[in-house]
């Protein structure tokens, strides 16, 4: 059973809505990840925190913005959604020991 | 700049028909190659972490080899439930934290 978990799982949502994707994770790790996945392609990290109140962005461009005011806590909020955001997202969270830990993902599509 | 590759793209194996997939990399001052198994609709599920070339693990039917530039990770009399796809990551000391995913190898086990 994961210990990270992202909600919504599923999302349709129409062009120019704001949307916030929940992740949480309940092991106490410090560093935190938000990744976009398609399909054939290699994960590409968006957004990333290595503790409270500290987050950086990724090497993929994104209309997107995170936020750390809890440790457990890493939402991914989209000011205006877009086609070219339909994708999957992934939250990982692990520390400098260990590997990273996966949510389940959230799979966004904007019409 | 750090990099992953794997092949095959997509392997179709006959139940208990043993092979490889290979995992290439480039970076610079290797902290950890990574594999991950990912099903469909879920997140990537850890697998192994290697730390230095000569290094192996292993678990159930799978046994994951590292050399200084490229990872295997073996599958022995695979098994219907072994179909996945099956990502490689790196994390570079000159990177800090960031790890680099390749962009996966897709194995069906057909019974």
């Amino acid at each position: 059973e994961a210990d990270i978990y992202q909600t919504p799982r599923y999302l349709v949502i129409g062009t120019g809505k704001k949307i916030t994707l929940e992740c949480s994770q309940t092991m106490g790790h410090d560093k935190m990840y938000w990744y976009q996945q398609d399909p054939g392609m290699e994960l590409h990290l968006i957004h990333y925190s290595y503790g409270v109140n500290s987050t950086e962005k990724g090497d993929l461009s994104s209309e997107s913005t995170v936020s750390r005011i809890r440790t457990e806590h890493f939402p991914l909020t989209l000011e205006s959604a877009r086609p070219s955001h339909t994708s999957q997202y992934l939250c990982a969270s692990g520390t400098s020991h260990l590997p990273l830990h996966f949510g389940n993902g959230t799979r966004l599509t904007v019409t | 700049e750090d990099q992953v590759t794997q092949s095959p793209e997509a392997l179709r194996l006959q139940e208990g028909e043993s092979s490889s997939l290979n995992c290439s990399y480039t970076v610079s001052g290797l902290r950890g190659l990574f594999w991950y198994r990912q099903d469909p609709g879920k997140g990537p599920e850890f697998l192994f972490t290697l730390y230095s070339a000569g290094e192996e693990k292993e678990k159930e039917r799978l046994k994951a080899t590292l050399t200084k530039k490229e990872s295997f990770l073996h599958i022995t009399a695979p098994k219907p439930e072994d179909s996945a796809t099956y990502l490689c990551a790196v994390q570079g000391s000159n990177t800090g934290n960031q790890f680099y995913f390749g962009t996966g190898t897709s194995l069906t086990v057909i019974p």
